[in-house]
């Protein structure tokens, strides 16, 4: 079975300051692992995502998320925050095991409010 | 041109009816999915489709089906609704049923029943 933990359901930030959105996951197999925004009213657009290559990913709009093995953690940052970036931010997990059937496991997300 | 599609996008209706969704995608990929996202903003799975064959059947109630004539199109069908069932439904489509591959999601269509 595989789930994810986001560690905090809101997180507000100055414009202009880093952003760290933090991301436990837990997973039998080998996971991939993905970042998914959603701004109000809108669809889920991919951020980025981990696919067993490098631990250190980038993605788009200037975030990066890195894949830490040993702490089960795909923690999500930027190091400096835009108004654009006030949204919800979903932390995915879908293992390798038989296919992926389980489909995607998201989240509860993460609401990040930025302060002018 | 829009790569996952549904239709529509805001359904209002009283309880008891029956109403579908319709999703199209135009990337060809093998597998489409639907999701639904509740008022508190969780996403669970409810079922997939892979090459026209049921692959997940989550733990949804019966009054739910999805219904595919094409590997393009995934429709979801609801009969006798209820105020629980409100929730934004979301669509989405991948390469094939695997992990790995990123998947498309559609914009969601918003389901008020009153």
């Amino acid at each position: 079975a595989q789930s994810v933990t986001q560690l905090d359901s809101h997180v507000s930030v100055s414009e202009g300051t880093p952003v760290l959105l933090r991301c436990n996951y837990s997973s039998s197999y080998s996971p991939s692992l993905f970042w998914y925004v959603q701004h109000p009213n809108k669809g889920l657009q991919l951020l980025l995502k981990y696919t067993s290559a490098a631990t250190l990913v980038k993605g788009i709009n200037g975030f990066e998320a890195e894949f830490k093995k040993s702490e089960t953690s795909f923690h999500l940052t930027k190091p400096s925050a835009h108004m654009s970036d006030a949204a919800e931010y979903f932390c995915v997990v879908s293992d390798l095991r038989g296919g992926g059937a389980d489909g995607l496991t998201f989240g509860k997300g993460t609401h990040l409010i930025i302060q002018p | 041109d829009t790569a996952v599609s549904q239709t529509p996008k805001y359904l209002v209706t009283q309880m008891g009816n029956d109403k579908s969704i319709k999703c199209e995608q135009n990337l060809g990929h093998d597998t489409m999915y639907w999701y639904k996202q509740d008022s508190k903003k969780f996403l669970k799975i409810m079922f997939s489709y892979n090459n026209k064959e049921l692959i997940i059947n989550e733990t949804v109630p019966n009054r739910f089906s999805p219904k595919s004539p094409d590997k393009a199109h995934l429709n979801l069908h609801i009969n006798s609704l209820e105020l629980g069932d409100s929730a934004v439904y979301f669509c989405a489509s991948s390469p094939t049923l695997g992990s790995g591959y990123g998947y498309t999601f559609g914009s969601g269509t918003r389901l008020t029943v009153v």
